[in-house]
């Protein structure tokens, strides 16, 4: 079955540091998420991207994170300067059509520990 | 600002028998209603959906009650397995608004042989 491919599974940064999660969605996605969950809080949505383009963002995706597909598979979340609260576990998804009313894929996280 | 709340953080449950995860929201907006479940190092993955329009949508042994006046979904498992054993999270989301799901804090589902 298709996967949505996330890495590193775990990072480790200094604060201040900037530091890349790379996900490789499933081939014929259009769409593209990221979702972040810190320790013992639910999964929050941070941006979606469609078309080269960001298509939705939350308040936490602020002028820190930006995201990017550089080439037809990688699908980035950048976060430019991180804090101690970026500590989290990020998810990136995706999905082959606007799936508003169904599930989307999820990958299987990259764990981000800020220090 | 909890939208979806999944009161219990933990349910254990013997096999074979129901498990029965709960689920409320407060924004009567919502109109699309998922259920994921998640294991440890791995990602949320698709279980079930309801929409609005109905009160019931069945998938095998999972089952999801919608009671709108309520704002209050459950999910059903029925006979629970040790392989069902994992976090459970509730979303929401509504047609205007865009792509973004609100998602529960998760309740961890434990069956016991």
């Amino acid at each position: 079955e298709p996967e949505v491919t996330q890495t590193p599974s775990h990072q480790v940064t200094q604060m201040g540091q900037e530091v890349i999660l790379r996900c490789v969605p499933i081939s014929n996605h259009l769409y593209f998420y990221w979702y972040r969950q810190i320790l013992g809080q639910k999964v929050e949505f941070l941006v979606s991207f469609y078309n080269n383009e960001i298509s939705e963002k939350s308040e936490i995706f602020d002028d820190q994170f930006s995201v990017e597909r550089p080439d037809g598979s990688n699908f980035t979340l950048k976060i430019r300067s991180t804090k101690l609260e970026d500590s989290a576990m990020y998810f990136c998804a995706s999905s082959v059509r606007d799936r508003r009313t169904y599930g989307y894929t999820f990958g299987s996280g990259t764990r981000l520990t800020v220090v | 600002d909890q939208q979806v709340k999944q009161n219990s953080p933990s349910l254990s449950v013997q096999e074979g028998r129901i498990s029965i995860l709960n689920c409320d929201y407060t924004n009567s907006m919502f109109d699309y209603f998922l259920w994921y479940k998640k294991y440890p190092a791995e990602g949320p993955t698709f279980l079930i959906s309801i929409s609005s329009i109905k009160d019931k949508n069945e998938d095998g042994r999972f089952t999801v009650f919608l009671n709108k006046s309520a704002k209050h979904l459950s999910l059903h498992i029925v006979p629970s397995q040790p392989g069902d054993s994992a976090v459970y999270f509730c979303a929401a989301r509504y047609s205007n608004s865009g792509y973004a799901l609100n998602f529960g804090k998760g309740t961890s589902l434990l069956v016991t042989p």
